[in-house]
C-alpha cells in the first residue's frame, strides 16, 4: 500500500541550529501539506502546495521557516534558527487533488528543541 | 472562512456502550467534512468523509457520521465501543474557498473503560 514517507522520525536539535524535514508523498498526488501539531492540539497548516506552487503559507513563520517542492514531487521543510517553541510533531500529507479527496498522512517527525 | 468546533475535549465510555463525538463547522461554501483518528505514536488515519453525496456516511471500524446542514453539524457515532477505539479523534472541514485547506478541530480524546 502506498504511503507518505517522512524522515527523520525523531530529531533533537539545539536552539538556534538549523533543522530540515523531508517528505515524499504518494506517487501522483498533486497536493502536499505540511502541518504542525503541538502536543494536545489539532494539527495546524503551515504550507500547502499544488504541484510545485505554494497556494497557502499564511501560517508559516517566514522569518525562520521555509518550504520547497521543486519538481512537484518530494518536499523539504526547513527551520533556521530553531526556537524552543518549535518543539512539535511535523506532519506531511498528500492528496490526489485539493478538493473532495482524502489526505493521507505520514508518521510525522517529532522535533525537540533544547 | 472555515472553522471547526469539537464540543468535547474528552469523552469517557464503557466498552460496549455507544460513542458520540460532537462537531460543528462553519464554511462559506458547501464543505467537505472528514473524521480522522490518531492512536498514540501513530499517524492520522481517515475514518470517513462527506463530500456532498449521502448525508449519512459510514466509515471504517463501525463508525458513522451524519451531515446536518441546518445544524452545521457532523457528529461521529459508534453503536458499541471497543477498547481499541481509545484514541484522539479530529473533525476536519475543507472548502473550495481555501484551496481545500484542511481545517482541524482541537480534537476529542476518547477513553474506553472495561
Amino acid at each position: 500500500e502506498a504511503e507518505v514517507a517522512q524522515s527523520p522520525r525523531y530529531k533533537i536539535t539545539e536552539k538556534s541550529q538549523a533543522v530540515a524535514f523531508w517528505c515524499d508523498p504518494i506517487s501522483g498526488h498533486a497536493t502536499l501539506y505540511w502541518y504542525r501539531q503541538i502536543l494536545g492540539q489539532g494539527p495546524e497548516l503551515l504550507v500547502q502546495f499544488q504541484d510545485e506552487s505554494v497556494v497557502d503559507d499564511s501560517q508559516l513563520p517566514k522569518d525562520r521557516f521555509s518550504a520547497e517542492r521543486l519538481k512537484g514531487v518530494d518536499s523539504t521543510l526547513k527551520i533556521q534558527p530553531a526556537e524552543l517553541g518549535d518543539s512539535a510533531m511535523y506532519l506531511c500529507a498528500s492528496s490526489l487533488r485539493y478538493m473532495n479527496t482524502e489526505a493521507f498522512f505520514g508518521q510525522g517527525t517529532r522535533l525537540t528543541v533544547v | 472562512a472555515q472553522s471547526v468546533t469539537q464540543l468535547d475535549s474528552h469523552v469517557s465510555v464503557s466498552e460496549g456502550t455507544p460513542v458520540l463525538l460532537r462537531c460543528n463547522y462553519s464554511s462559506s461554501y458547501s464543505p467537505s467534512l472528514f473524521w480522522y483518528v490518531q492512536h498514540p505514536n501513530k499517524g492520522l488515519q481517515l475514518l470517513l468523509k462527506y463530500t456532498s453525496a449521502a448525508t449519512l456516511v459510514k466509515g471504517i471500524n463501525g463508525f458513522e457520521a451524519e451531515f446536518k446542514k441546518s445544524e452545521t453539524s457532523f457528529h461521529l457515532t459508534k453503536p458499541s465501543a471497543h477498547m481499541s477505539d481509545a484514541a484522539e479523534y479530529f473533525c476536519v472541514v475543507s472548502d473550495r474557498d481555501s484551496w481545500g485547506k484542511l481545517q482541524f478541530g482541537a480534537g476529542t480524546q476518547v477513553v474506553v473503560t472495561p
